[in-house]
Protein backbone atom coordinates (compact mmCIF):
# COMPACT_ATOMS: atom_id res chain seq x y z
CA UNK A 1 0.00 0.00 0.00
CA UNK A 2 1.03 3.83 -0.76
CA UNK A 3 2.02 5.80 2.03
CA UNK A 4 3.66 8.94 3.22
CA UNK A 5 4.93 9.26 7.15
CA UNK A 6 5.98 11.79 9.28
CA UNK A 7 7.78 9.85 12.04
CA UNK A 8 8.20 13.08 14.36
CA UNK A 9 4.64 14.42 16.11
CA UNK A 10 7.16 17.39 17.06
CA UNK A 11 10.22 18.89 16.12
CA UNK A 12 11.74 21.87 18.84
CA UNK A 13 14.36 24.06 17.14
CA UNK A 14 16.53 27.48 18.79
CA UNK A 15 16.00 30.57 16.95
CA UNK A 16 18.96 30.45 14.23
CA UNK A 17 19.66 26.98 14.21
CA UNK A 18 18.98 25.29 11.29
CA UNK A 19 16.03 22.66 11.52
CA UNK A 20 14.81 19.72 9.59
CA UNK A 21 11.50 17.90 9.27
CA UNK A 22 11.65 14.50 8.24
CA UNK A 23 9.29 12.75 5.42
CA UNK A 24 9.70 9.23 4.16
CA UNK A 25 7.08 7.64 1.41
CA UNK A 26 6.26 4.34 0.13
CA UNK A 27 5.02 4.51 -3.40
CA UNK A 28 5.40 2.67 -7.10
CA UNK A 29 7.35 4.43 -9.56
CA UNK A 30 8.06 8.51 -10.22
CA UNK A 31 6.43 10.44 -7.12
CA UNK A 32 5.45 14.15 -7.15
CA UNK A 33 6.56 15.07 -3.40
CA UNK A 34 4.94 18.70 -1.52
CA UNK A 35 5.61 20.23 1.85
CA UNK A 36 2.90 22.37 2.73
CA UNK A 37 2.63 24.50 5.90
CA UNK A 38 -0.24 24.97 7.92
CA UNK A 39 -1.07 27.89 10.49
CA UNK A 40 -3.47 27.50 13.49
CA UNK A 41 -7.35 27.45 12.53
CA UNK A 42 -5.88 28.33 8.49
CA UNK A 43 -5.85 26.73 5.04
CA UNK A 44 -2.57 25.30 4.14
CA UNK A 45 -0.04 27.06 2.32
CA UNK A 46 2.17 25.79 -0.60
CA UNK A 47 5.80 25.61 0.47
CA UNK A 48 7.70 23.68 -2.40
CA UNK A 49 6.97 20.85 -4.55
CA UNK A 50 9.79 17.95 -6.53
CA UNK A 51 9.10 16.74 -10.05
CA UNK A 52 12.11 15.83 -11.55
CA UNK A 53 15.34 16.99 -12.24
CA UNK A 54 17.37 18.48 -9.06
CA UNK A 55 17.18 16.75 -5.94
CA UNK A 56 17.49 19.75 -4.06
CA UNK A 57 14.26 21.83 -4.21
CA UNK A 58 14.26 25.78 -2.85
CA UNK A 59 10.59 27.03 -2.17
CA UNK A 60 8.92 29.68 -0.41
CA UNK A 61 10.28 31.45 3.15
CA UNK A 62 13.61 30.17 2.59
CA UNK A 63 12.79 26.97 2.92
CA UNK A 64 14.43 23.75 0.95
CA UNK A 65 13.65 20.04 0.78
CA UNK A 66 16.03 17.50 -0.78
CA UNK A 67 14.67 14.11 -2.44
CA UNK A 68 16.74 11.29 -1.77
CA UNK A 69 15.14 8.17 -3.88
CA UNK A 70 17.68 5.85 -2.13
CA UNK A 71 16.33 6.27 0.95
CA UNK A 72 12.99 7.36 -0.24
CA UNK A 73 13.07 10.38 1.51
CA UNK A 74 12.11 14.33 1.18
CA UNK A 75 13.28 15.79 4.12
CA UNK A 76 12.12 19.70 4.55
CA UNK A 77 15.39 21.71 5.82
CA UNK A 78 16.02 25.56 6.49
CA UNK A 79 19.47 26.40 7.52
CA UNK A 80 18.38 29.09 10.01
CA UNK A 81 15.01 28.92 11.73
CA UNK A 82 12.81 31.95 12.53
CA UNK A 83 10.00 31.85 15.84
CA UNK A 84 7.52 32.65 12.78
CA UNK A 85 8.70 29.41 11.39
CA UNK A 86 6.47 27.82 14.17
CA UNK A 87 3.70 25.84 13.11
CA UNK A 88 2.35 22.46 11.45
CA UNK A 89 4.20 21.16 8.61
CA UNK A 90 2.60 18.36 6.28
CA UNK A 91 4.44 16.12 3.31
CA UNK A 92 2.18 14.81 0.84
CA UNK A 93 2.92 12.44 -1.99
CA UNK A 94 1.71 11.98 -5.32
CA UNK A 95 1.86 8.10 -7.22
CA UNK A 96 2.46 9.28 -11.16
CA UNK A 97 -0.41 9.17 -13.61
CA UNK A 98 -4.07 10.00 -13.35
CA UNK A 99 -5.55 6.45 -12.82
CA UNK A 100 -7.77 6.31 -9.62
CA UNK A 101 -5.19 4.92 -7.80
CA UNK A 102 -3.05 7.85 -8.41
CA UNK A 103 -4.41 10.15 -5.17
CA UNK A 104 -2.35 12.34 -2.66
CA UNK A 105 -1.38 11.01 0.57
CA UNK A 106 -1.12 13.59 3.16
CA UNK A 107 1.30 12.59 6.09
CA UNK A 108 -0.12 13.06 9.99
CA UNK A 109 2.23 16.73 10.16
CA UNK A 110 5.10 17.38 12.39
CA UNK A 111 4.58 20.48 14.53
CA UNK A 112 7.45 22.62 14.56
CA UNK A 113 8.46 24.74 17.53
CA UNK A 114 11.24 27.23 17.43
CA UNK A 115 11.86 29.03 21.04
CA UNK A 116 13.82 32.47 20.98
CA UNK B 1 -5.38 35.98 -9.05
CA UNK B 2 -7.32 32.99 -8.32
CA UNK B 3 -9.06 32.79 -4.53
CA UNK B 4 -10.81 30.12 -2.93
CA UNK B 5 -13.38 30.62 -0.33
CA UNK B 6 -15.47 28.47 2.37
CA UNK B 7 -18.20 29.37 4.72
CA UNK B 8 -19.04 28.97 6.84
CA UNK B 9 -15.66 30.15 9.27
CA UNK B 10 -17.20 27.88 11.83
CA UNK B 11 -20.38 26.04 12.68
CA UNK B 12 -22.27 23.94 16.15
CA UNK B 13 -24.54 21.83 14.96
CA UNK B 14 -26.57 19.33 16.77
CA UNK B 15 -26.74 15.59 16.31
CA UNK B 16 -29.16 14.92 13.28
CA UNK B 17 -29.15 17.80 11.75
CA UNK B 18 -28.34 18.53 8.25
CA UNK B 19 -25.17 20.12 6.88
CA UNK B 20 -24.43 22.25 4.00
CA UNK B 21 -20.88 23.78 3.23
CA UNK B 22 -19.94 25.81 0.43
CA UNK B 23 -16.33 25.98 -1.43
CA UNK B 24 -16.10 28.45 -4.33
CA UNK B 25 -13.28 29.56 -6.45
CA UNK B 26 -12.37 32.07 -8.45
CA UNK B 27 -10.27 33.02 -11.35
CA UNK B 28 -9.90 29.89 -13.03
CA UNK B 29 -11.92 27.84 -15.20
CA UNK B 30 -12.37 23.96 -15.13
CA UNK B 31 -10.60 23.59 -11.76
CA UNK B 32 -10.47 19.80 -10.53
CA UNK B 33 -12.01 20.43 -6.53
CA UNK B 34 -11.75 18.49 -2.71
CA UNK B 35 -13.07 17.98 0.27
CA UNK B 36 -10.68 17.11 2.82
CA UNK B 37 -11.40 16.83 6.70
CA UNK B 38 -8.50 17.18 9.46
CA UNK B 39 -9.29 15.66 13.26
CA UNK B 40 -7.54 16.88 15.75
CA UNK B 41 -4.73 19.36 13.72
CA UNK B 42 -3.37 16.36 12.09
CA UNK B 43 -3.05 14.95 8.99
CA UNK B 44 -5.90 15.11 5.85
CA UNK B 45 -8.31 12.16 4.80
CA UNK B 46 -9.28 12.92 1.35
CA UNK B 47 -13.02 13.07 1.00
CA UNK B 48 -14.33 13.77 -2.62
CA UNK B 49 -12.90 14.72 -5.43
CA UNK B 50 -14.32 16.49 -8.61
CA UNK B 51 -12.78 16.67 -12.51
CA UNK B 52 -15.86 18.25 -14.46
CA UNK B 53 -19.39 19.43 -13.06
CA UNK B 54 -21.46 16.85 -11.83
CA UNK B 55 -18.67 14.31 -11.32
CA UNK B 56 -17.99 13.28 -7.89
CA UNK B 57 -15.52 10.54 -6.76
CA UNK B 58 -16.01 9.49 -3.51
CA UNK B 59 -13.06 7.97 -1.15
CA UNK B 60 -14.41 7.55 1.85
CA UNK B 61 -18.12 5.64 2.64
CA UNK B 62 -19.81 7.65 5.35
CA UNK B 63 -23.11 9.58 5.48
CA UNK B 64 -21.49 12.68 4.00
CA UNK B 65 -21.64 13.54 0.33
CA UNK B 66 -20.51 16.07 -2.15
CA UNK B 67 -22.59 18.30 -5.36
CA UNK B 68 -21.06 20.26 -8.11
CA UNK B 69 -23.72 22.25 -9.62
CA UNK B 70 -21.32 24.94 -11.45
CA UNK B 71 -18.11 24.48 -12.48
CA UNK B 72 -16.46 26.89 -9.59
CA UNK B 73 -19.25 25.75 -6.86
CA UNK B 74 -18.82 22.29 -4.86
CA UNK B 75 -21.08 21.28 -1.46
CA UNK B 76 -20.50 19.20 1.21
CA UNK B 77 -23.63 18.23 2.68
CA UNK B 78 -25.54 16.02 4.62
CA UNK B 79 -28.53 14.36 5.98
CA UNK B 80 -27.88 13.92 10.02
CA UNK B 81 -24.71 14.80 11.06
CA UNK B 82 -22.89 12.55 13.69
CA UNK B 83 -20.89 13.03 16.55
CA UNK B 84 -17.68 11.67 14.25
CA UNK B 85 -18.37 14.26 11.64
CA UNK B 86 -16.67 16.95 13.96
CA UNK B 87 -13.52 18.62 12.16
CA UNK B 88 -11.99 20.93 10.26
CA UNK B 89 -13.19 20.96 6.38
CA UNK B 90 -10.86 21.86 3.71
CA UNK B 91 -11.47 22.83 -0.06
CA UNK B 92 -8.46 22.85 -2.47
CA UNK B 93 -8.42 23.45 -5.95
CA UNK B 94 -6.09 22.48 -8.73
CA UNK B 95 -5.63 23.15 -12.31
CA UNK B 96 -4.87 19.72 -13.33
CA UNK B 97 -4.53 16.32 -11.04
CA UNK B 98 -3.34 15.04 -7.96
CA UNK B 99 0.07 15.48 -9.10
CA UNK B 100 -0.52 19.57 -9.39
CA UNK B 101 -0.13 21.58 -6.78
CA UNK B 102 -3.56 22.13 -4.30
CA UNK B 103 -4.53 25.23 -3.22
CA UNK B 104 -6.74 25.42 0.11
CA UNK B 105 -9.22 27.58 1.37
CA UNK B 106 -9.23 28.57 4.73
CA UNK B 107 -11.42 26.15 6.44
CA UNK B 108 -14.59 25.25 8.44
CA UNK B 109 -14.75 24.78 11.96
CA UNK B 110 -17.36 21.95 12.14
CA UNK B 111 -18.52 20.87 15.79
CA UNK B 112 -21.41 18.41 16.02
CA UNK B 113 -22.82 18.28 19.54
Amino acid sequence: AQSVAQPEDQVNVAEGNPLTVKCTYSVSGNPYLFWYVQYPNRGLQFLLKYITGDNLVKGSYGFEAEFNKSQTSFHLKKPSALVSDSSLYLCAVSPPGYSSASKIIFGSGTRLSIRP
Amino acid sequence: SQTIHQWPATLVQPVGSPLSLECTVEGTSNPNLYWYRQAAGRGLQLLFYSVGIGQISSEVPQNLSASRPQDRQFILSSKKLLLSDSGFYLCAWTSGGFTDTQYFGPGTRLTVL
